[in-house]
């Protein structure tokens, strides 16, 4: 059985550093793009950052390009999000996915349940 | 990098059909067979319904069926359920490694 786990949420005052961690089992890992989504309260969901199989391509949404980093630990079985220079607007659920492809091209088959990060002075 | 367009609402009654439809450019929807779409319950994670714009992973309904023409892209559920009320959200491939989602639509059954 596929279980993506997400990690690393929480409360976090503007402009400070989090970083969030997947943890996945029930597949082979290092077989598949992996992508984390956002949600904010109430909101529609918001694609934020891709990565291969390998980790050699990797995308961002324009809206958290240059603060947030993807990385994954294919011998952890982990893929992670560092943010950094965190805003207000970056309140969400974040999904870690799982795609059905090898590259990032987004049919994201299987989700996490969410981490909420709640950005707030 | 510019959502894609979705109306907010569709609804229709048990056993009718409805469509929903999802705009984009010829750099995302148009330029790629790379669109998915999802289905969301309150409080749910999403799930995957259509993949490459009219495949379905094992376990969904065929009564939901995909299809793109040009920078559209459209959902259609047949048949319709009370299940099938929940909101819808189509996605796409945008080259250079890049996803965009749509906005939305809440589908109601009626």
């Amino acid at each position: 059985e596929v279980q993506l786990v997400e990690s690393g949420g929480g409360l976090v005052q503007p402009g400070r550093s989090l970083r969030l961690s997947c943890a996945a089992s029930g597949f082979t890992f290092d077989e598949y793009a992996m992508h984390w989504v956002r949600q904010a309260p109430g909101k529609g969901l918001e694609w934020v950052s891709g990565i291969s199989w390998n980790g050699n391509n990797i995308g961002y949404a324009d809206s958290v390009k240059g603060r947030f980093t993807i990385s994954r630990d294919n011998a952890k079985n982990s893929v992670y999000l560092q943010m950094n220079s965190l805003r207000a607007e970056d309140t969400a659920f974040y999904f870690c996915t799982k795609d059905i492809y090898d590259y990032v091209w987004g049919a994201m088959l299987f989700w996490g349940q969410g981490t909420l990060v709640t950005v707030s002075s | 990098q510019s959502a894609l367009t979705q109306p907010p609402s569709a609804s229709g009654s048990p056993g009718q059909s409805v469509t929903i439809s999802c705009t984009g450019t010829s750099s995302d929807v148009g330029g790629y067979y790379y669109v998915s779409w999802y289905q969301q319950h309150p409080g749910k994670a999403p799930k995957l319904m259509i993949y490459e714009v009219s495949k379905r992973p094992s376990g969904v309904p065929n009564r939901f069926s995909g299809s793109k023409s040009g920078n559209t892209a459209s959902l259609t559920v047949s048949g319709l359920r009370a299940e099938d009320e929940g909101d819808y959200y189509c996605s796409s491939y945008a080259g250079s490694n890049i996803l965009v989602f749509g906005g939305g639509t809440k589908l109601t059954v009626l």
